[in-house]
């Protein structure tokens, strides 16, 4: 069974670009969050779908952010447009309901804005 | 609201010697607990999880941790590091009611020193 996959795993890109983030979760897998990890710091809750609905969004830095799960499949996340803050790995991880909140991390992609 | 706390952010241990990373966790209502683990560029994986029952946990890799509700810890231990143990580890901590997210911890790198 495939894991999470992620992509892309490294983006470089200029102050006020947009990058585009997808992550497959686990094939039928209803929650699909997303964290970042900016440098040292803990890994911080951005948001959670359950199938294509937000479930919790109160992690979402400010409206830069799109999060999208169209289809309860695959999800993207949009940052557009970019700043310098806004570095630092993205996660994703899925879930199969009410398994006492366990996660299954995706690698991560690495988002560097200059 | 929830909250976890993990003291130092690196520790280093000779291979063999006991290996212990601490976590205290502040929860509204009872708590279920995580530890994860990340290796270097893979995503993170579950080491073990506390939900309820019998308070001291195993998992893999010969790591376990105890639940205490009294101290608000769950402290990872293992009697002998191996090198393979080197990695980020990260705890984490969602409440047992309703829907809340998982709140992760800054992480504590180990190091095994040969």
């Amino acid at each position: 069974e495939a894991g999470v996959t992620q992509f892309p795993s490294h983006s470089v890109i200029e102050k006020g670009q947009t990058v585009t983030l997808r992550c497959d979760p686990i094939s039928g897998h209803d929650n699909l969050y997303w964290y970042r990890r900016v440098m040292g710091k803990e890994i911080k809750f951005l948001l959670h779908f359950v199938k294509e609905s937000k479930q919790d969004e109160s992690g979402m830095p400010n409206n830069r952010f799109l999060a999208e799960r169209t289809g309860g499949t695959y999800s993207t996340l949009k940052v557009q447009p970019a700043e310098l803050e806004d570095s630092g790995v993205y996660f994703c991880a899925s879930s199969l309901r009410d398994r006492g909140g366990e996660l299954f991390f995706g690698e991560g992609s690495r988002l560097t804005v200059l | 609201a929830q909250s976890v706390t993990q003291l130092g952010s690196h520790v280093s241990v000779s291979e063999g010697a006991l290996v212990l990373l601490r976590c205290n966790y502040s929860s509204s209502v009872p708590p279920y607990l995580f530890w994860y683990v990340q290796y270097p560029n893979q995503g993170l994986q579950l080491l073990l999880k506390y939900t309820t029952g019998a308070t001291l946990v195993k998992g893999i890799n010969g790591f376990e941790a105890e639940f205490k509700k009294s101290e608000t810890s769950f402290h990872l231990t293992k009697p002998s590091a191996h090198m393979s143990d080197a990695a980020e580890y990260f705890c984490a901590v969602r409440s047992s009611g309703g829907y809340q997210k998982v709140t992760f911890g800054t992480g504590t790198k180990l190091q095994v020193i040969p």
